[in-house]
């Protein structure tokens, strides 16, 4: 069973451009959460995301960053007209569907997001 | 609502003594509390879960944790470091019951001295 995939691993921007960091989940697993890791920092919490649905967003900046888990495909988590203080490791994980996961998320390598 | 506080961003040890990372949280209903350790320029690998049952839980690499609800603690132990310890280690905590987001310390740095 394939862990976390995300790609890319390490993206270089330039200020104004747009990234996109993209996330395929563990096979079977529906949940899906994003965090930003700051340098220095620990983890924050961005979007919690199921199937077409965001379930909770409150980590998220209002402005320009967005997140979406389309039926099929890779849950993409958008940054446009980045700036350096975007500059961080996004990490993604994942969870099976249902309470009695016990809420254990597998983490993805993370994409290591530079802005020039 | 959930936090977590893990006080000592920096730790050192010698190999073979005992570690011990501090971790306290703060929930507003039954938690569920997470070991995580970060090596370099990786993503995050569960060490070990407090859910239910059993307060002491032993997880991988010889470490363990005990949930203390009187004292909102769930220190991270191992009897006797080794090299491959040497790590950043992340406390987090949920809400019970729920599939819901993670809230995690500011994490501890590990080092392992000969």
């Amino acid at each position: 069973n394939a862990g976390v995939m995300q790609n890319p691993r390490h993206l270089v921007r330039r200020r104004g451009q747009e990234a996109r960091l993209r996330c395929s989940p563990m096979k079977g697993h529906s949940h899906v959460y994003w965090y930003r890791q700051l340098p220095e920092e620990g983890l924050k919490f961005m979007v919690y995301l199921q199937k077409e649905n965001i379930i909770d967003e409150s980590g998220m900046p209002k402005e320009r960053f967005s997140a979406e888990f389309p039926k099929e495909g890779p849950s993409i988590l958008r940054i446009q007209q980045v700036v350096r203080g975007d500059s961080a490791a996004y990490f993604c994980a994942s969870s099976p569907r249902g309470a009695d996961s016990y809420n254990e998320q597998f983490f993805g390598p993370g994409t290591r997001l530079t802005v020039l | 609502a959930q936090s977590v506080t893990q006080l000592g961003s920096h730790v050192s040890v010698s190999e073979g003594a005992l570690v011990l990372l501090r971790c306290n949280y703060s929930s507003s209903v039954p938690p569920y509390l997470f070991w995580y350790v970060q090596y370099p320029n990786q993503g995050l690998q569960l060490l070990l879960k407090y859910t239910t049952g059993a307060t002491l839980v032993k997880g991988i690499n010889g470490f363990e944790a005990e949930f203390k609800k009187s004292e909102t603690s769930f220190h991270l132990t191992k009897p006797s470091a080794h090299m491959s310890d040497a790590a950043e280690y992340f406390c987090a905590v949920s809400a019970s019951g729920t599939a819901s987001k993670l809230t995690f310390g500011t994490g501890t740095r590990l080092q392992v001295t000969l």
